[in-house]
């Protein structure tokens, strides 16, 4: 059984940095792109990234180049999604996702980041 | 950017047929996926590549693709289809995933 299992919900301040994961398992993790949604309080769905974790091929969406780092670790069937200096507007859900040919046919169950002072 | 516009909400009465529109420019042209997402859950794939169903997804969700317009047909709606759907594509020219705003299905 195909599964994305993303990291615990998170609570920082503005200014810290943060990773959160996403572990894959029931599928070979090193041929399916891995990305990342946004969903931000009462909003609807951003596309992020995305990453190849076989050679860490790695592709932003222009709205996030610069703002997020999206990278993975074969080695554990693990990717990520880091912010080295949060913001307010950064309070979000975080889906991971599989992409098979142009879909996202599974995803993580999500990561809750809320950045408050 | 390429931009996929949805209406922000669509109502019907249970067992009547739900149609939520997609529209982008010549979106005939590339591939449909629709998502939906119940309240507190993460999204769903229930139709890709325009009209084709994912295992456990049942036969009432259809989907359609030309000129302008996708459409997700959801026939036979009942109270468990309340929630909301996006579509999405991928543009091969930005080489980026591209979602439409999501239309609240209400089921009445």
């Amino acid at each position: 059984e195909v599964q994305l299992v993303q990291s615990g919900a998170e609570v920082k301040k503005p200014g810290e940095s943060l990773k959160i994961s996403c572990k894959g398992s029931g599928y070979s993790f090193t041929s399916y792109w891995i990305g990342w949604v946004r969903q931000m309080p009462g909003k609807g769905l951003e596309w992020m990234g995305i990453i190849y974790p076989g050679d860490s091929d790695t592709r932003y969406s222009p709205s996030f180049q610069g703002q997020v780092t999206i990278t993975a670790d074969k080695s554990i069937s693990t990717a990520y999604l880091q912010w080295s200096s949060l913001k307010a507007s950064d309070t979000a859900i975080y889906y991971c996702v599989r992409r098979e040919m142009g879909t996202f046919d599974y995803w993580g169950q999500g990561t809750l980041v809320t950045v408050s002072s | 950017s390429y931009v996929l516009t949805q209406p922000p909400s669509v109502s019907v009465a249970p067992g009547q047929t739900a149609r939520i529109t997609c529209g982008g420019n010549n979106i005939g042209s590339k591939s449909v996926h629709w998502y939906q997402q119940k309240p507190g859950q993460a999204p769903l794939l229930v139709v890709s590549d325009d009209s084709d169903r994912p295992s456990g997804i049942p036969e009432r969700f259809s989907g359609s693709n030309s000129g302008n317009t996708a459409t997700l047909t959801i026939s036979r709606v009942e109270d468990g289809d309340e929630a909301d759907y996006f579509c999405q594509v991928w543009d091969s020219i930005s080489d980026h995933a591209v979602f439409g705003g999501g239309t609240k299905l209400t089921v009445l």
